[in-house]
């Protein structure tokens, strides 16, 4: 059955130092991944998706994330928050041969302090 | 300008009652969809339609009943509304079905609170 994880529930990081936020996911089919960002009380926005090619992915407001096939993650970065990054954050999985059905992990709060 | 809107934002009814959320996308979309985010933010899928076809019924109670007038626009009535039915519900929409590799626009969701 294919799943995602997201490892840390909270994470509490100070303005400017570097964050890495954890995802892995279980699939014995080829996937498509995705970060997504909610910010309090709003919808979800897409900050980057890995599809295929090159396993590092740049996506909005400075994030990045890699794509590690043999340890089935795809960690998201950023080498410098903002105050302005606190929300939550969701690891998503879509199967290439599938309806679109998205699986999310169960998010992982980011908590930037000053 | 709003590429996914749904109405209304907050919903808040008795237990028993019947309600409706409606969703509209402007972005000419073929699939729409379904989510609910429960209390500690997990994101569920519910249901997706393809051009006003369903293609996605998870393991809902079938209180729950989407409804597609036409591609830009899904509807989730749900019957007889029970405690645990209180999350808030996205709808979202992608560019095709069965493209696992599109993004999925997200509107900004209906806080649901059943009292």
């Amino acid at each position: 059955a294919q799943s995602v994880t997201q490892l840390d529930s909270q994470v509490p990081v100070f303005e400017e130092a570097p964050v890495e936020l954890r995802c892995n996911y279980s699939s014995s089919v080829s996937v498509y991944l995705f970060w997504y960002v909610q910010y309090p009380n709003q919808g979800l926005q897409l900050l980057l998706k890995y599809l295929s090619g090159s396993t590092l992915v740049k996506g909005i407001n400075g994030f990045e994330a890699e794509f590690n096939k043999s340890q089935t993650s795809f960690h998201l970065r950023k080498p410098s928050v903002h105050i302005s990054d606190t929300a939550e954050y969701f690891c998503a999985v879509s199967f290439s041969s599938n309806t679109g059905k998205l699986i999310f992990g169960q998010g992982t709060t980011l908590q930037v302090k000053p | 300008d709003t590429a996914v809107s749904q109405t209304p934002k907050y919903l808040v009814t008795q237990m028993g009652n019947d309600k409706s959320i409606k969703c509209e996308q402007n972005l000419g979309h073929d699939t729409m969809y379904w989510y609910k985010q429960d209390s500690k933010k997990f994101l569920k899928i519910m249901f997706s339609y393809n051009n006003k076809e369903l293609i996605i019924n998870e393991t809902v109670p079938n209180r729950f009943s989407p409804k597609s007038p036409d591609k830009a626009h899904l509807n989730l009535h749900i019957n007889s509304l029970e405690l645990g039915d209180s999350a808030v519900y996205f709808c979202a929409s992608s560019l095709q079905q069965g493209a696992g590799y599109n993004e999925q626009f997200f509107g900004p969701g209906t806080r649901l609170t059943v009292l």
